[in-house]
C-alpha cells in the first residue's frame, strides 16, 4: 500500500540553524500539507501546496518556513532560523482531489531545537 | 477562530463494548469531517471521513455528522484493547478545502 515517507525520523538542531524536513508524498497525489504537534498538544496545520505553490498557510507559517517541491517526488519544510519553540513532531501528509481530499499522513520528523 | 472541540477523556470501556466518541465544530458552514486514531508517539491514522447528515459505516467504525447540531460522532462496535488510542476529529471547516483543522482528541482505553 503506497504510504507517505519522511526524513529524517528524528533531527537535533542548535537554535538559529535551519533545518530541512524532507517528505516522499504518494505518487499519485497533487496536494501536500504540513502540520505540527507540539508534545501534549493538537495537530496544527501549517501549509498547504498544489501546482507549486502554497494554497493555504496558517500563522504559524511565518517568514522563518518555506516550502518547495525541488523535483518530482520530494516535498520538503526549511526552517530558517529555529527557536526553542520550534520543537515539535511535524507530520507531512498528501491527498487526492478525487478522493475527498483524505489526507494521509507520513510517520513525522522529531525535531528538537536545543 | 473556527474550532473543533473533543472531550479529552479519557475515555474507559471493557472489551466488546461500543466506544462512543464525540466532537463539536463551530462553523455551520463546514463540509467534511474525518476521524484519525494516533497510537502514542505515532502519525494520525485515517480511520474515515464523512460529509453527508446521519450514518456511515466501515467494519466496526460508524461515523455520524449532524449538521444542523454541529456534531460529530465516531462509534466503535465491538472494542479491543487493540483500540486504545487517542481519536482526532478534524474537518475542513468553512470554505476550506486542505486545512484540516483538528480537536485535541479523546484518549480511549479498552480493558480487557
Amino acid at each position: 500500500e503506497p504510504e507517505v515517507t519522511q526524513t529524517p525520523s528524528h533531527q537535533v538542531t542548535q537554535m538559529g540553524q535551519e533545518v530541512i524536513l524532507r517528505c516522499v508524498p504518494i505518487s499519485n497525489h497533487l496536494y501536500f500539507y504540513w502540520y505540527r504537534q507540539i508534545l501534549g498538544q493538537k495537530v496544527e496545520f501549517l501549509v498547504s501546496f498544489y501546482n507549486n505553490e502554497i494554497s493555504e498557510k496558517s500563522e504559524i507559517f511565518d517568514d522563518q518556513f518555506s516550502v518547495e517541491r525541488p523535483d518530482g517526488s520530494n516535498f520538503t519544510l526549511k526552517i530558517r532560523s529555529t527557536k526553542l519553540e520550534d520543537s515539535a513532531m511535524y507530520f507531512c501528509a498528501s491527498s487526492s482531489p478525487f478522493d475527498n481530499n483524505e489526507q494521509f499522513f507520513g510517520p513525522g520528523t522529531r525535531l528538537t531545537v536545543l | 477562530q473556527k474550532e473543533v472541540e473533543q472531550n479529552s477523556g479519557p475515555l474507559s470501556v471493557p472489551e466488546g463494548a461500543i466506544a462512543s466518541l464525540n466532537c463539536t465544530y463551530s462553523d455551520r458552514g463546514s463540509q467534511s469531517f474525518f476521524w484519525y486514531r494516533q497510537y502514542s508517539g505515532k502519525s494520525p491514522e485515517l480511520i474515515m471521513f464523512i460529509y453527508s447528515n446521519g450514518d456511515k459505516e466501515d467494519g466496526r467504525f460508524t461515523a455520524q455528522l449532524n449538521k444542523a447540531s454541529q456534531y460529530v460522532s465516531l462509534l466503535i462496535r465491538d472494542s479491543q484493547p487493540s483500540d486504545s488510542a487517542t481519536y482526532l476529529c478534524a474537518g475542513f471547516l468553512g470554505t476550506s478545502y486542505g486545512k484540516l483543522t483538528f480537536g485535541q482528541g479523546t484518549i480511549l482505553t479498552v480493558h480487557p
